[in-house]
């Protein structure tokens, strides 16, 4: 079936230092590729996405390239800070899926702190 | 400003009790997911509604009853029978399945339920 892998965490990382979250999918179609973000105690908010091969999806120093050759979609980011300490959630969403269309796949998430 | 609220965000019933959770959103969207998160397993969905008067079990539906009387509502009802309640419960939206921007899913803030 349809899945979503992450590497698992947590990541401890000094400010300033390079991000990468690995994230590997398995698909029977063409998905959309998203990353959210859940800062404690809050819900996820949507980091970033890419809908075909080669995209790339960008938004606050964050980046992630749609791979389809190797099924990926890392996240990085090149400094990170310590308020981008939050658990980060790899999903995909399969289009026409008879039903249901735009449901979301999740990776179970990987926590990352920032440390100053 | 256009949102998804939930309410309360924490909630605590004793074991046996019915409890129903509030989904509330302004942006318009005719889809509306309710998922479960508990530590380490990531996100599950729990029902999803494409369209009022219409829903669907999600992957976890045993326990839990839903509703959608109206575009902007979707709540969320734990039953007695659901055998571990206690969990933190989020509730999303997204534009619809005619959309091109369908598959972006924006969360509310959560409720905390414990159960004991």
């Amino acid at each position: 079936g349809d899945s979503v892998t992450q590497m698992e965490g947590p990541v401890t990382l000094s400010e300033e230092a390079f991000l990468t979250i690995n994230c590997t999918y398995t698909a029977t179609g063409y998905p959309s590729l998203f990353w959210y973000v859940q800062y404690p105690g809050e819900g996820l908010q949507l980091l970033l996405k890419a809908t075909k091969a080669d995209d790339k999806g960008s938004n606050k120093g964050f980046e992630a390239t749609y791979r389809k050759e190797t099924t990926s979609f890392h996240l990085e980011k090149g400094s990170v800070q310590v308020s981008d300490s939050a658990v980060y959630f790899c999903a995909l969403s399969l289009p026409g899926r008879g039903g249901s269309q735009g449901n979301l796949i999740f990776g179970k998430g990987t926590k990352l702190s920032v440390k100053p | 400003d256009g949102g998804i609220t939930q309410s309360p965000k924490y909630l605590f019933r004793k074991e046996g009790q019915n409890v129903t959770l509030s989904c509330e959103q302004n942006l318009n969207h005719d889809a509306m997911y309710w998922y479960r998160q508990d530590p380490g397993q990531g996100l599950r969905l729990i029902y999803y509604s494409q369209i009022v008067n219409d829903f669907q079990k999600g992957d976890i539906a045993e326990g839990y009853s839903v509703s959608r009387e109206k575009k902007e509502s979707f709540p969320l009802t734990v039953t007695s029978a659901q055998k571990n309640p206690t969990a933190f419960y989020l509730c999303a939206s997204s534009a619809g399945t005619f959309s091109i921007s369908s598959y972006e899913q924006y969360f509310g803030p959560g409720t905390r339920l414990t159960v004991t």
